[in-house]
């Protein structure tokens, strides 16, 4: 498998434009996270779904963020209005429910809106 | 609450030298203990992780870590640095299966040549 796969890797957006990102997580894994790192808040946990259903998005910051997960292989989280304090890396990270397993990470998108 | 705490922020130690990275939790149950590494621009790679049995685990490129339960911690540890161990790295507590992680706050090594 090739990991998890985030696109794109690096975004530059204006403040006011609608951003989204995407992930595709490792075939078979039931569970998908988004994190949000930066350098005043480390890595936090934006929301996470089980079987395409969001779980826990007590994370999201405001209403102007919005994840989906249509399928099995496939995520998005969308920022509309952007604004320049969602200038971050991104993760999109997945996991397995059987057996003890790892979250996988993929390498992330770095956001950054001026 | 649950929480991680990693005291060093940042550590510079020489290569070839002994590495200890410290780590504090406190979660309400037996806890899913994680340790990630960064490396600049890149996402975080697994090192090793503790479920449960032996309280000392093995990880990759040579670094291991030991749970200890009554401190609440899970120090990371390497007996011989590399230059290509710099980087930074996280200690991060979840539970069993779906893996809901809470990260410190990291700490980035420095090593000189």
């Amino acid at each position: 498998d090739a990991g998890v796969i985030q696109s794109p890797r690096h975004e530059v957006t204006e403040m006011g434009q609608e951003v989204t990102l995407r992930c595709k997580p490792i075939s078979g894994h039931d569970y998908l996270f988004w994190y949000r790192q930066t350098m005043m808040r480390g890595l936090e946990l934006l929301i996470y779904f089980n079987n395409n259903v969001p779980i826990d998005d007590s994370g999201m910051p405001e209403d102007r963020f919005s994840a989906k997960m249509p399928n099995a292989s496939f995520s998005t989280l969308k920022i509309q209005p952007s604004e320049p304090r969602d200038s971050a890396v991104y993760f999109c990270a997945s996991s397995s429910s059987q057996g003890d397993t790892e979250a996988f990470f993929g390498q992330g998108t770095r956001l950054t809106v001026v | 609450a649950q929480s991680v705490t990693q005291p060093d922020i940042h550590i510079t130690v020489s290569e070839g030298a002994s590495l200890e990275l410290r780590c504090n939790y406190s979660y309400g149950a037996t806890p899913y203990l994680f340790w990630y590494v960064q490396s600049p621009g890149q996402g975080l790679q697994l090192l090793l992780k503790y479920f449960s049995g032996d309280t000392l685990v093995q990880g990759i490129k040579g670094f291991e870590a030991e749970f200890k339960r009554s401190q609440s911690s899970f120090n990371l540890r390497k007996p011989s640095v590399h230059w290509s161990d710099a980087a930074e790295y996280f200690c991060a507590v979840g539970r069993g299966g779906y893996n809901k992680l809470i990260f410190g706050a990291g700490t980035r090594l420095a090593v000189h040549p």
